[in-house]
Order: structure tokens, then C-alpha cells, then sequence
């Protein structure tokens, strides 16, 4: 069973601090990606991998940066942190392996910045 | 790119009801459509996933319709249950075609009242 571990469930922040969130998988996924998702809004697509130390924008990603320095890692990182990035942020994973298309999702960090 | 739109917004229904859910997708290109249920507090996971090759595709109680003409698709889950409240996200993308990115829609919050 496919395993996506973000390494802390809420998070609370103050305004300028630099964030870190952390992702792992554990099925060699060629894949990954973060999402933020907001009431009324779903899943918003913030950066996303498809290789070590590649990394492409979404649609969302002004206040965001991201590293991949290992297959199984992605993090998340806000560099100055805004109340306006207070959200729900979810990693997610795939393959790129014919016939499987479908992303496993993380449980997700809450993150609160006051 | 691909824009994907879903509606209702919100919907309740009695134990037992039938409920729908659609969405509809702007690239012509997308030949892949998945549907994820998101339980409170939970992660997103797959429940069902359809194929631009074919035009309806069941599991149990849940099924799914595309019509590629029209550009929409469809979540169709039948004897409702207390249990299937959560937020329904759709989704669209390309595959066999390099790598191209799952886009969601805004998604559903399914309140099915015993």
C-alpha cells in the first residue's frame, strides 16, 4: 500500500517566519506534487516534481518554494509566511507507469500562521 | 490547459436517495477522469476512475458516465449512506501523451442526513 507521510498534521506559524513542510513517499514515485485546498476553492496546485531536482510552478506558487533533493522527498517551503498562507496543504504522488494515472494523497498539514 | 468546472457545490440527500454529481472539462485532449472522496479530516482517495474509451464504468453502488462529445462526466451513487458524506473532487487529465498534471474541480460536500 502506497504510503504518503507529510511530517506534521497542524502547524502553527508566526507572520515572516520561513516554513518548512515535509513530504516522503515510500513507492519509488516518479511524481509529486503540493496542493493547497481552501473552503470553496478544492485543490489548488501549488508546485510539483516530476524527477529529483526538477520542479515546475502550478497555478498558485508566488510565496512558495520547493526542494527535491531524494526520489522519496518533496518539501514545501514558504519563505516568509503570511496569514493568507494559513490553509490546509496536501502532498500527493505518482507513477509514471503505463496504466496507473491516479495520485495517493497525503493526510494533509494544517497550518496556521498568526 | 485544462479547466475543469463542478457542481453542485452543495448537496443533501435522505438515506437511500440517489445522488449526482457533475463536472465538465475544457481540453478536448483529456482522456482520463478520476473521482476522489474526501472524509472529514481525511485525505483525498481514489474511488473511481474512467477512461475516455469507454462511457460508463460501475463499483458497487458508485458509477461513472462520460460523454466525450458534450465534454462532461458524472458521479452517480446509488442507496445512499450516512457514510458516503465527504467532499467528491473530479478530475481530468491527458495520459500517454509525457506528463501532463490531474486538474480538479472545486468539489462537492455530499451531507446524506439517516
Amino acid at each position: 500500500d502506497v504510503k504518503v507521510t507529510q511530517s506534521s498534521r497542524y502547524l502553527v506559524k508566526r507572520t515572516g517566519e520561513k516554513v518548512f513542510l515535509e513530504c516522503v513517499q515510500d513507492m519509488d514515485h516518479e511524481n509529486m506534487f503540493w496542493y493547497r485546498q481552501d473552503p470553496g476553492l478544492g485543490l489548488r496546485l501549488i508546485y510539483f516534481s516530476y524527477d529529483v531536482k526538477m520542479k515546475e510552478k502550478g497555478d498558485i506558487p508566488e510565496g512558495y518554494s520547493v526542494s527535491r533533493e531524494k526520489k522519496e522527498r518533496f518539501s514545501l517551503i514558504l519563505e516568509s509566511a503570511s496569514t493568507n498562507q494559513t490553509s490546509m496543504y496536501l502532498c500527493a504522488s505518482s507513477n509514471s507507469r503505463q496504466g496507473i494515472y491516479g495520485y495517493t494523497f497525503g493526510s494533509g498539514t494544517r497550518l496556521t500562521v498568526v | 490547459g485544462e479547466n475543469v468546472e463542478q457542481h453542485p457545490s452543495t448537496l443533501s440527500v435522505q438515506e437511500g436517495d440517489s445522488a449526482v454529481i457533475k463536472c465538465t472539462y475544457s481540453d478536448s485532449a483529456s482522456n482520463y477522469f478520476p473521482w476522489y472522496k474526501q472524509e472529514l479530516g481525511k485525505r483525498p482517495q481514489l474511488i473511481i476512475d474512467i477512461r475516455s474509451n469507454v462511457g460508463e464504468k460501475k463499483d458497487q453502488r458508485i458509477a461513472v458516465t462520460l460523454n466525450k462529445t458534450a465534454k462532461h462526466f458524472s458521479l452517480h451513487i446509488t442507496e445512499t449512506q450516512p457514510e458516503d458524506s465527504a467532499v467528491y473532487f473530479c478530475a481530468a487529465r491527458r495520459v500517454n501523451t509525457g506528463f501532463q498534471k490531474l486538474v480538479f474541480g472545486t468539489g462537492t460536500r455530499l451531507l446524506v442526513s439517516p
